[in-house]
């Protein structure tokens, strides 16, 4: 079954950068069959789209954060990763990666490509203290 | 940008009893694109319906959603120990590209 794993410091400086990777294992991210996202979760908060990367190195950031985002993919050891620069307390959080995958649903008569967000990471803790 | 508002902030519930959770989008948007997740304390969100209303892949009956426009809606028919948990609803296609609801909580009364 497919899983993913983030890992990286769990302790990052103020003005810093993070920097996170997600591993995935049981699919390969160079079928193209799919985009690779990240999503954070500051403690006792709600979710946080950050981005999205595509095998091609394509990818879509969310603007609030999209000056201090950069991400990647290394087909061949079949990760992805985020870098955060110049992060601040605001930025400590539970840092998720997960899958983007799409399918056909039926929207009144018509067939219509959806896409949703099937499999997640465990989550990987990011504080930013001195 | 697309605000999806999630009611109530907290719903208390007994085990058996049935649970209705809100989800409003600021606009107009596509059923299809509109998922619902569970998340419990220390775990990754779990995918339940994508496009409104389609469960994903072993999610129990007792799990539905429906809606339309800018009014959606997960119900839970009869509620197991296991759903207490936090519940968000998510769109997909504006900018940001991917965007939550702030989540409502289900709690044993």
């Amino acid at each position: 079954q497919v899983q993913l794993q983030e890992s990286g410091p769990g302790l990052v400086k103020p003005s810093q950068t993070l920097s996170l990777t997600c591993t995935v294992s049981g699919a390969s991210i160079s079928s193209g069959l799919y985009y690779w996202s990240w999503i954070r979760q500051p403690a006792g908060k709600g979710l946080e789209w950050i981005g999205q990367i595509y095998t091609s190195g394509s990818t879509n950031y969310n603007p609030s954060l999209k000056s201090r985002v950069t991400m990647s993919v290394d087909t061949s050891k079949n990760q992805f990763s985020l870098k955060l620069t110049s992060v601040t307390a605001a930025d400590t959080a539970l840092y998720f990666c997960a899958r983007d995958a799409s399918a056909y649903v039926r929207d009144n008569s018509r067939s219509t490509k959806t896409y949703f967000m099937d499999v997640w990471g465990i989550g990987s803790t990011v504080t930013v203290s001195s | 940008e697309i605000v999806l508002t999630q009611s109530p902030g907290t719903l208390s519930l007994s085990p058996g009893e049935r649970a209705t959770l809100s989800c409003r989008a600021s606009q107009s948007v596509l059923s299809s694109y509109l998922a619902w997740y569970q998340q419990k304390p220390g775990q990754a969100p779990r995918l339940l319906i994508y496009g409104a209303s389609n469960r994903a892949t072993g999610i129990p009956d007792r799990f539905s959603g429906s809606g339309s426009g800018t009014a959606f809606t997960l119900t839970i028919s009869r509620l197991e120990p296991e759903d207490f948990a936090f519940y968000y609803c998510q769109y997909y296609g504006y900018s940001p590209l991917w965007t939550f609801g702030q989540g409502t909580k289900v709690e044993i009364k």
